[in-house]
């Protein structure tokens, strides 16, 4: 078990710029959430997935943003024409439907910062 | 909808002392509930766990929490406070297996 990895760590870009960030979930993990936490806050759910479906998405997500998981593994969130108001960590979770308590376990995050 | 709310964005304790966080869930459903813990520049780890079964739940690092469905209650806490406790704590509320709810956070102080 090697645990959830997202790539990058960090990524600084200018506004109107486009980004992409990737997670590897807990390998044998089915369900793949995205999350969005900014300084002071708590995180705050964007999408998630369950194999290579994408379940929920969040109202609040604006159609700058897409998430895909095309073999049902690893996910990326694009963001298209990023906004100063985009800054903030991305946090990427699994879990696995075949566990009890469907605990969510978190990679380390990838910060964007919008310049 | 489900939501939750943490009393207190910041607490102070001395090390050894007894650390309290609270959590109040609002759920239409029965409601799973996590604690986790967050430290700078990291990512979140899961600390404990309710999913209906017992209603003290004892977690990592020797934290519990017990679930009060009276009082829409799951608070954490740990008996003795260690410096390495110092870090922001979140509750979380979801339904089987959807997305996770959070309150607004915890930060906890440790003084020596």
């Amino acid at each position: 078990d090697t645990g959830v990895s997202q790539d990058p760590r960090h990524k600084i870009t200018k506004r109107g710029q486009n980004v992409t960030f990737r997670c590897d979930p807990i390998s044998e993990h089915n369900r793949l959430y995205w999350y969005r936490q900014t300084l002071g806050q708590g995180p705050e759910f964007l999408t998630y997935f369950q194999n290579e479906a994408q379940l929920e998405k969040s109202r609040l997500l604006s159609d700058r943003f897409s998430a895909e998981r095309p073999k049902g593994s690893f996910s990326t969130l694009e963001i298209q024409r990023t906004e100063q108001g985009d800054s903030a960590m991305y946090l990427c979770a699994s879990s696995s439907d075949r566990r009890n308590g469907y605990e969510q376990y978190f990679g380390p995050g990838t910060r964007l910062t919008v310049t | 909808a489900q939501s939750v709310t943490q009393l207190g964005s910041h607490v102070s304790v001395s090390e050894g002392a007894l650390v309290l966080l609270r959590c109040n869930y609002s759920s239409s459903v029965p409601p799973y509930l996590f604690w986790y813990v967050q430290y700078p520049n990291q990512g979140l780890q899961l600390l404990l766990k309710y999913t209906s079964a017992a209603t003290l739940v004892k977690g990592i690092n020797g934290f519990e929490a017990e679930f009060k469905k009276s009082e829409t209650s799951f608070h954490l806490t740990k008996p003795s406070a260690h410096m390495s406790d110092a870090a922001e704590y979140f509750c979380a509320v979801s339904k089987q297996g959807g997305k996770l709810i959070f309150g607004q956070g915890t930060e906890l102080s440790v003084k020596p």
